[in-house]
């Protein structure tokens, strides 16, 4: 079946600094993924829409210029985390949807999530 | 607009008795409906999903769902838990309007005692 790869896995950097996390879809094209946050306990917060070749579309509240989005090619999209600051410490998992006959089903295939620890 | 409610955050049960977990959404379109599980720092694995077909869905591992319009619900149900099913659900609404994300409810943690 059809598996989203994200990595890195786990992540520990320094405040002030950058972190690049990768997901790729390794068995079908993804001309869209997904982006979510989840907090400790907490459930998953859509945080944007990756479009291979144009803008990510954000939801509310979230900094483009934080958070980086790039959907280069149809089966990688990257999320920047830029100047990390402790708070940015979270869950981030990447997701993209199934297609039928070009038709999106609606489910979603998840990564398994990158653990971000900002010190 | 969509949104899901997970009535209960934690729901405890022995091994062997039944589960409940709840779920009500709302909806502009007609809905389709998941359920995803979650181990400790693992990703997402779908459940179950109701795409407008039969209203009683069955899933993976003993699971079922049934789609209530009447009621709004779409409620998980398992008759007979495992320690193994201790994790996190999430009822999950994605309206049929082409390219809508899907939305997550607040989730419910599932312990199962011995």
């Amino acid at each position: 079946g059809a598996v989203v790869s994200q990595h890195p896995s786990r992540v520990i950097c320094k405040s002030g600094t950058s972190v690049k996390i990768e997901c790729r879809s390794l068995d079908f094209q993804a001309t869209t993924m997904f982006w979510y946050r989840q907090f400790p306990k907490q459930s998953l917060m859509l945080m944007a829409t990756s479009n291979e070749g144009s803008k990510a579309t954000y939801e509310q509240g979230v900094e483009k210029d934080k958070f980086l989005i790039n959907h280069a090619s149809l089966t990688l999209s990257t999320l920047t985390v830029t100047s990390a600051h402790p708070e940015d410490s979270s869950f981030y998992i990447c997701s993209a949807p199934k297609l039928a006959g070009g038709t999106n089903t609606g489910e979603l295939f998840f990564g398994e999530g990158s653990r971000l620890t900002v010190l | 607009a969509q949104s899901v409610t997970q009535l209960d955050s934690h729901v405890s049960v022995s091994e062997g008795t039944p589960v409940l977990l709840r779920c009500n959404y709302s909806s502009s379109y007609s809905p389709s409906l998941f359920w995803y599980v979650q181990h400790p720092n693992k990703g997402l694995q779908l459940l179950l999903k109701y795409t407008s077909a039969a209203t009683l869905v069955k899933g993976i591992n003993g699971f079922e769902a049934e789609f209530k319009k009447s009621e709004t619900s779409f409620h998980l149900t398992k008759p007979s838990a495992h320690m193994s099913d201790a994790a996190e659900y999430f009822c999950v609404v994605r309206s049929n309007q082409a390219g809508t994300a899907l939305i997550f409810g607040k989730g419910t943690t599932l312990s199962v005692s011995s």
